[in-house]
């Protein structure tokens, strides 16, 4: 079955402490993103990219950092310098970036310790 | 003002209701359209494309009003497994930009 996989499901993070979310995909799609979502709020997008060894900052990029060296896999790491990491983190692939709608993984959950 | 805004709710309504939902935007340049399903603690789902001529999947029917600048998501005969977040999304080009609306919450009673 095709789809997008992240793991872990649920992550904690010390004080000071980077910590990294998979995010794999094997849609053959081009376009990777990566969401935050606050309780009761809209998702707010982090990074993106739209083919291989691209990406581009989205809104909320401070303290984030990302890496697209396949197709396949748009690892995000969580830096110390986030300091509100606490969230539920989505991955999303589509097509493009055109028009296409986004599918997402099933999701991480990070907490702080 | 945000780009996209949705009522948040919650609507309530009994098994078998119809119920629609309204998302405003405001950016004229927004190309595409979609409507997204979230259940608690889990991922969005698409649940359809809207289509400027207005689209219909079973139960659902999507409509676009771009002199008015919202889509419009009606649910007819409502079940309980309908009662989800109810997310509009938006896309347009000039600049990649893909906006979530915070989501309407519907509850579905027997």
């Amino acid at each position: 079955d095709g789809g997008i996989t992240q793991s872990p499901k649920y992550l904690f993070r010390k004080e000071g402490q980077n910590v990294t979310l998979s995010c794999e995909q094997n849609l053959n799609h081009d376009a990777m993103y990566w969401y935050r979502q606050d309780p009761g709020q809209g998702l707010r997008l982090i990074y993106y990219s739209q083919i291989v060894n691209d990406f581009q900052k989205g809104d909320i990029a401070e303290g984030y950092s990302v890496s697209r060296e396949k197709k396949e896999s748009f690892p995000l790491t969580v830096t110390s310098a986030q300091k509100n990491p606490t969230a539920f983190y989505l991955c999303a692939s589509s097509i493009g970036t055109g028009n296409q709608p986004q599918h997402f993984g099933d999701g991480t959950r990070l907490s702080i310790l | 003002r945000k780009e996209v805004e949705q009522d948040p709710g919650p609507f309530n309504v009994p098994e078998g209701a119809t119920v629609a939902f309204n998302c405003t935007y405001s950016n004229s340049a927004s190309q595409s359209f979609f409507w997204y399903r979230q259940d608690c603690r889990k991922e969005p789902k698409l649940l359809m494309s809207v289509y400027s001529s207005g689209n219909e999947d079973g139960r659902f029917t999507a409509q676009l009003n771009r002199a008015s600048q919202y889509i419009s998501l009606l649910i007819r005969d409502s079940k309980l497994s309908d009662s989800a977040t109810y997310l509009c999304v938006v896309h347009r080009t000039g600049g990649f930009k893909t906006i979530f609306g915070a989501g309407t919450r519907l509850f579905v009673k027997a």
